[in-house]
């Protein structure tokens, strides 16, 4: 069966300081890959997807930014971080054929 | 382009009580619909979702949905709530064909089901 990793569980970062945040899929190959943050409990904002190596879609500007090194690892970052970029960060995966998006436990992530 | 309402931010409901969670959506052609939900502090599952076929949709822990095309809704529905049924509902739509896969989530409503 398939599983998503996200970690770390909880982050607080300074204002300023370098983000990397890591998302793994075990279990199937050539996946979909979608980056999320959610603000104050509520809607999502798509922040990037991947339909494979090397290939990232933003869907908003900002100061972060996604990397696909690997076929099932998708990587978040940013070289410095605002009190704006504080929520909670989502991956997802899925299969373009399924299109059901399966989503990581979530990286609750405070800037201060 | 492709979006989704969820009207109610809250829904109450009494335990034991039929729960109903509205959604209604605008896209090209037929779409492909989903219902997820979300406990406190962790990542969305996935309960449900319409491609085709019977437009009368069962998924997970007892949910179902109906497909309406003519009033283009998707509303979740449950025959008697549970308390543990309280959580955050997001309703998504996808329009059909290739091209990218990304859906359009609604802003989710949050359903409380009281003992």
């Amino acid at each position: 069966s398939q599983t998503i990793h996200q970690w770390p569980a909880t982050l607080v970062q300074p204002v300023g300081s370098p983000l990397s945040l890591e998302c793994t899929v075990e279990g199937t190959s050539n996946p979909n890959l979608y980056w999320y943050r959610q603000a104050a409990g509520r809607g999502l904002q798509l922040l990037f997807y991947s339909v494979g190596i090397g290939q990232i879609s933003s869907e908003v500007p900002q100061n972060l930014s996604a990397s696909r090194p690997q076929d099932r690892q998708f990587i978040l970052s940013s070289k410095k971080l605002l009190l704006s970029d504080s929520g909670f960060y989502l991956c997802a995966w899925s299969h373009g054929a399924q299109e059901t998006q399966y989503f990581g436990p979530g990286t609750r992530l405070l800037v201060l | 382009a492709q979006s989704v309402a969820q009207p109610e931010d809250q829904v109450n409901v009494a335990e034991g009580n039929p729960l109903t969670v509205k959604c209604t959506y605008s896209v090209s052609g037929n779409p492909y619909l989903f219902w997820y939900v979300q406990y406190p502090n962790r990542g969305l599952q996935f309960l449900l979702k319409y491609i085709t076929g019977d437009n009368l949709v069962k998924g997970s822990y007892g949910f179902e949905a109906e497909f309406n095309k003519s009033q283009t809704s998707f509303h979740l529905k449950k025959p008697s709530a549970l308390v543990s049924d309280s959580a955050l509902y997001f309703c998504a739509v996808r329009a059909p064909g290739g091209g990218s896969y990304i859906p359009t989530f609604g802003r989710g409503t949050s359903l409380i089901v009281h003992p």
